[in-house]
């Protein structure tokens, strides 16, 4: 059963760059069937899809993230990492990493982590 | 990019009845790429639905999907108690894939 777990600061000062890493057991990232993304939902909101990585470093984000959001996969290392730059009180939200199928389904999922913007 | 349209926002019912919660989409899902989330406080977002109508593993089969083209319906058949929960639409269909505004759930 994969298994994954997201890491970094809780707390981001505005304009600076949020960082996280999720690590991945259970299962190899290495598998052409999955990628592994960001979603993130900001206290008492919806959910927003971020960015997706396939383990061949291929990634898609979001058109109204693109500009900010950076991705990379570390297969050896059993990780995948985002980087969010620029950063405002609107990025403040709960952050889950996922797996994700072939398709666009994300079935399993990491407990989250909230990260809070502000000086 | 397709805006997912959930209702009622919240939806409250006795224990074994059964309820029904709607997503609609602004232009048609491809394939019928619809899944469905459960998401209980303070925990990430489960899988349930699938290809409009398929069940994830492990999902009891009071969860149903139904739907095509722009209109899709989970329903959830016998509630209980702990079906209590906001639940979630996702298109993926169509870059960029996204998810619904959520509606609540309250069994009481």
């Amino acid at each position: 059963q994969v298994q994954l777990q997201e890491s970094g600061p809780g707390l981001v000062k505005p304009s600076g760059t949020l960082s996280l890493t999720c690590s991945v057991s259970g299962g190899s990232m290495g598998s052409s069937s999955y990628y592994w993304g960001w979603i993130r939902q900001p206290p008492g909101k919806g959910l927003e899809w971020i960015a997706t990585i396939y383990y061949s470093g291929n990634a898609f984000h979001n058109p109204s993230l693109q500009s900010r959001v950076s991705i990379s996969v570390d297969t050896s290392n059993h990780q995948f990492s985002m980087k969010l730059t620029s950063v405002t009180a609107a990025d403040t939200a709960i952050y889950y990493c996922a797996r994700r199928d072939w398709v666009g389904i994300f079935d399993h999922w990491g407990q989250g982590v909230l990260v809070t913007v502000s000086s | 990019e397709i805006v997912l349209t959930q209702s009622p926002g919240t939806l409250s019912l006795p224990p074994g009845e059964r309820a029904s919660l709607s997503c609609r989409a602004s232009q048609r899902v491809t394939s019928d790429y619809l899944a469905w989330y459960q998401q209980k406080p303070g925990q990430a977002p489960r899988l349930l639905i699938y290809g409009a109508s398929g069940r994830a593993t492990g999902i009891p089969d009071r969860f149903s999907g139904s739907g095509s083209g722009t209109d899709f319906t989970l329903t959830i058949s016998g509630l209980k108690p702990e079906d209590s929960a906001v639940y979630y639409c996702q298109q993926y269909g169509v870059p960029p894939h996204t998810f619904g505004q959520g509606a609540k759930l309250e069994i009481k």
